[in-house]
C-alpha cells in the first residue's frame, strides 16, 4: 500500500530563513507528487505537482520541491521565508496507473511558523 | 465559476442524530471525493466517486454513507452520528480519466467543521 511520510510535524522559522519541508513516499510504481498548503482556517490549495520531466518544479509563491526517484522523495524549499508563509503543509502522492482511481495518500502534514 | 462548494459551514450534532453534507462542484469533474481532517493525521479519504451513479470506500468509510446522484454533486451522510465523527470535512473534485487519473490534482472545497457532542 502506498504510504507518504513528511518528517517534522512542526517547524519554526524567522523570517528569512531557508526552508527544506520533507517527503518520502512508499510505492514502486510510476507516481504524481504534490504538495497542498493549508493557510489558516482556509482549505488546501495547491502550491506545486509533479507529473514527468524536470524533477525539480517550481511553484507559486517561491516554492519549489525537487523529485529524487531513487530516495523516494519529493523535498519542498523556499530560500527566504514570509510570515505570510504560516501554514500547514501537506505531501500527497498518487499511483499515476492502477486501479486506485486517482485517489491522493496524503502525509499527516507539517506546520510552518514564521516569526516576523 | 465558484469551484467546489460545501454547505454547511460549520454543524454542532447530538450523537445518535443524523445529517447530510453538500458538496459541489461546476468544473464538469469525474471524480469526487470526501476526506476528513483530524489534528496529526493529515486528510484521510472516507469515500469516494468516479463518475454520477458510482460510489466506493475509502481509507475510513465506516458510519458514512454517499450519493452521486448527479455529476456536480456528492452528498456525505452521517446516519447516526458519534463523538468520533467530530472532525472537519472536505470535499474535493478532480478530473478523470480512467486510468491515468491519477495525472490530475484535486480542487477542495472550503470545508465543514462538524461538533458531535
Amino acid at each position: 500500500a502506498q504510504s507518504v511520510s513528511q518528517h517534522n510535524h512542526h517547524v519554526i522559522l524567522s523570517e528569512a530563513a531557508s526552508l527544506e519541508l520533507g517527503c518520502n513516499y512508499s510505492y514502486g510504481g510510476t507516481v504524481n507528487l504534490f504538495w497542498y498548503v493549508q493557510y489558516p482556517g482556509q482549505h488546501l490549495q495547491l502550491l506545486l505537482k509533479y507529473f514527468s520531466g524536470d524533477p525539480l518544479v517550481k511553484g507559486i509563491k517561491g516554492f519549489e520541491a525537487e523529485f529524487i526517484k531513487s530516495k523516494f522523495s519529493f523535498n519542498l524549499r523556499k530560500p527566504s521565508v514570509q510570515w505570510s508563509d504560516t501554514a500547514e503543509y501537506f505531501c500527497a502522492v498518487n499511483a499515476r496507473y492502477g486501479g486506485s482511481q486517482g485517489n491522493l495518500i496524503f502525509g499527516k502534514g507539517t506546520k510552518l511558523s514564521v516569526k516576523p | 465559476n465558484a469551484g467546489v462548494t460545501q454547505t454547511p459551514k460549520f454543524r454542532v450534532l447530538k450523537t445518535g442524530q443524523s445529517m447530510t453534507l453538500l458538496c459541489a462542484q461546476d468544473m464538469n469533474h469525474e471524480y469526487m471525493y470526501w476526506y476528513r481532517q483530524d489534528p496529526g493525521m493529515g486528510l484521510r479519504l472516507i469515500h469516494y466517486s468516479v463518475g454520477e451513479g458510482t460510489t466506493a470506500k475509502g481509507e475510513v468509510p465506516d458510519g458514512y454513507n454517499v450519493s452521486r446522484l448527479k455529476k456536480q454533486n456528492f452528498l456525505l451522510g452521517l446516519e447516526s452520528a458519534a463523538p468520533s465523527q467530530t472532525s472537519v470535512y472536505f470535499c474535493a473534485s478532480s478530473y478523470g480519466t480512467g486510468r491515468l487519473a491519477g495525472g490530475y490534482e484535486q480542487y477542495f472545497g472550503p470545508g465543514t467543521r462538524l461538533t458531535v457532542t
